[in-house]
């Protein structure tokens, strides 16, 4: 049974600080890893969509890693601005099981002022 | 213009009643989804429908009816209300079973049951 565990659970970063947050997953045989940002109280919105086969994805300050490997994906965020602020979830679709997203318990990240 | 939109947004029902949530997107996917985020903001998918057929059931109790209409709709519907199915509940949607698409998340429906 595929787990997703990120770490850090809650992060407070100074605004301007580079950032990483982790994603670890149990079985590696996964299809693609994708990394959503979610708000309070709103749905979730992609970011970065990593394939099995690609080693990163960048998005504007954004930028993914995957080692499928270790089982590890993370995401780098350069500069971090007060408007960053959100939980950010990681997912994985497993090799063969169709649809099925298996998401991580999430990092709540906190940028101040 | 919103690609997965689902209605009701809030939702307060009493224990025992019957309930449906809707959902629709217009970005021409042929699979959609639900998921159930808990009180501790895990997120678990539910169902899954590709092109009108269900394809994932994700051990949910059968008071939990999805029904597909369409390949742009994909309803929610729940009987005989628990406590502890209070939650938010995601509709989402992707281009296709099995690919590497990115899937697209409605903003969810918050049902608190009393």
């Amino acid at each position: 049974k595929q787990e997703v565990t990120q770490i850090p659970a809650a992060l407070s970063v100074p605004e301007g600080e580079n950032l990483v947050l982790n994603c670890s997953f149990t079985d590696s045989a996964i299809y693609n890893l994708q990394w959503f940002r979610q708000d309070p109280g709103k749905g979730l919105t992609s970011l970065l969509l990593i394939q099995s086969s690609q080693r990163e994805q960048t998005s504007g300050r954004l930028n993914a890693s995957l080692d499928k490997s270790s089982g590890r994906s993370t995401l780098y965020i350069a500069a971090s601005q007060p408007g960053d602020s959100a939980t950010y979830l990681c997912a994985v679709r497993k090799t063969g099981t169709a649809s099925k997203l298996t998401f991580g318990t999430g990092t709540r990240l906190q940028v101040t002022l | 213009d919103t690609a997965v939109s689902q209605t009701p947004k809030y939702l307060v029902t009493q224990m025992g009643n019957d309930k449906s949530i809707k959902c629709e997107q217009n970005l021409g996917h042929d699979t959609m989804y639900w998921y159930k985020q808990d009180s501790k903001k895990f997120l678990k998918i539910m169902f899954s429908y590709n092109n009108k057929e269900l394809i994932i059931n994700e051990t949910v109790p059968n008071r939990f009816s999805p029904k597909s209409p369409d390949k742009a709709h994909l309803n929610l519907h729940i009987n005989s209300l628990e406590l502890g199915d209070s939650a938010v509940y995601f509709c989402a949607s992707s281009q296709a079973s099995g690919t590497g698409n990115t899937i697209y998340f409605g903003e969810g429906s918050w049902l608190t049951v009393v």
